[in-house]
């Protein structure tokens, strides 16, 4: 059974058009993670939820956004995606930020046309 | 800064045993884990070290040594369904997962 599920598993948008992606878990963590990932490089951390608790990275550009309205749900918005944010975009849990294995969902890989 | 090498590629024989490699010069060690990643999908747990010495799991070890910065992955009996990216990952001091940009294992006949 499927522990963190993101859709949609691939995502096509336009230059420009905002684009949601969204990750849910029943897992029950409290800590809930965005990555972007691109071709043969590390994944690269964006921001997390701690709870409710937004952090966002220093370097996250502005265009990305996200929400967490409940334990189980959290969105990535891309409010107006050029082409250097096609990637892979992974959803990751963890019951802490300190050292606890983190569960990844099978991500969105997004298009930017 | 801090920093994460792995070999980008490395090529093995079915049934045979390869050793991955990972330095790190982080600010802190908190743990060290290993993820493996098949392409065009989610990494996946495969070990965590916060201690010197061997873990063992299955065909799949892995090895720390904080005093060098050092680890390995070692996979043993290699099956065609590891042909994967492994990813070495480091918890720093002020807990935050540094990711190295991976290996990516190619598994011959």
């Amino acid at each position: 059974d499927a522990m963190v599920i993101q859709n949609p598993r691939y995502q096509v948008t336009q230059f420009g058009k905002p684009v949601t992606l969204s990750c849910s878990q029943t897992l029950n963590h409290n800590v809930m993670y965005w990555y972007q990932q691109k071709s043969s490089q590390a994944p690269k951390l964006l921001f997390h939820y701690y709870d409710k608790d937004f952090n966002n990275e220093a370097d996250t550009p502005d265009n990305f956004q996200s929400r967490r309205p409940n334990t189980s749900f959290c969105f990535l918005d891309i409010r107006s995606p050029g082409l250097g944010d096609a990637a892979m975009y992974l959803c990751a849990t963890s019951t802490t930020v300190s050292t606890d294995t983190q569960y990844f969902g099978p991500g969105t890989r997004l298009t930017v046309l | 800064g801090q920093n994460i090498d792995q070999p980008t590629e490395m090529t093995a024989t079915e049934g045979a045993i390869v050793q991955i490699n990972c330095t790190y010069q982080t600010s802190g060690f908190n743990g060290l884990f290993w993820y493996q990643q098949h392409a065009g999908e989610a990494p996946t747990f495969l070990s965590y070290n916060v201690l010197d010495g061997l873990e063992e799991k299955g065909r799949f070890s892995s090895f720390l040594s904080r005093s060098k910065g050092y680890s390995y992955l070692l996979l043993k009996e290699l099956q065609m369904k590891d042909s994967a990216s492994y990813l070495c990952a480091v918890v720093d001091s002020n807990y935050q997962l540094i990711w190295g940009a991976g290996t990516k294992l190619i598994i011959k006949p």
